[in-house]
């Protein structure tokens, strides 16, 4: 069964920093790229950001380049979103999504809130 | 970026009842749609890709289809599962863009 268990998330200050971790199971991790995919309250999904299988490739939504940084470890099957100089319209729920080939997402994880406010 | 719109915002449908969702995109995506389900408080769950080719374990009444910029889905009958919001996302053009969704609610 796959799974993807996001964690971090929380109360970040404007300016501030988080990181996101997501651990994944049940597929062979380093074979698949993944993504970060974000949804503001009441909003659409947008994604955010993606690495690929190898961790040398990554891409990143205009909204978020030069803020946050995307990263795997393939021996702990993990992925993780570094998010610095946060601002207000960075607040959703980010979830982690793997890629199967093509650039839909074929599971998701559940999600961890990230709120940004002073 | 390619700009996806749904229509309408949202579906009042009876349960047994045909629902048909539309999804247009700014510019053409070929079959490179796919569809999803979201509950409240859940993660959006992959029914469709390639515009029509169903997920693993989605049933036979979640059909898709359409090519270019218009595509549909269509539930056959609705089950009370089936109340939700649904998304399309374009994977033809870089980056994955999705649309605000479409609300199926129960009438």
């Amino acid at each position: 069964e796959v799974q993807l268990v996001e964690s971090g998330g929380g109360l970040g200050q404007p300016g501030g920093s988080l990181r996101l971790s997501c651990e994944v199971s049940g597929f062979t991790f380093n074979n698949y790229a993944m993504s970060w995919v974000r949804q503001a309250p009441g909003k659409g999904p947008e994604w955010v950001a993606d690495v690929s299988g190898t961790g040398l490739s990554t891409y990143y939504a205009d909204s978020v380049k030069g803020r946050f940084t995307i990263s795997r470890d393939n021996s702990k099957n993990t992925v993780y979103l570094q998010m610095n100089s946060l601002r207000g319209d960075d607040t959703a729920v980010y979830y982690c999504a793997k890629v199967p080939g093509p650039y839909f997402f074929d599971f998701w994880g559940r999600g961890t809130l990230v709120t940004v406010s002073s | 970026e390619i700009v996806m719109t749904q229509s309408p915002a949202t579906l009042s449908v009876s349960p047994g009842e045909r629902a048909t969702l539309s999804c247009r995109a700014s510019q053409s995506v070929s079959n490179n749609l796919a569809w999803y389900q979201q509950k409240p408080g859940q993660a959006p769950r992959l029914l469709i890709s390639g515009a029509s080719t169903r997920a693993t374990g989605i049933p036979a009444r979640f059909s898709g289809s359409g090519s270019g910029t218009e595509f549909t889905l269509t539930i056959s009958s609705l089950q009370s599962e089936d109340f939700a919001v649904y998304f399309c996302q374009q994977y033809n053009n870089w980056p994955p863009t999705f649309g605000q969704g479409t609300t199926v609610e129960i009438k």
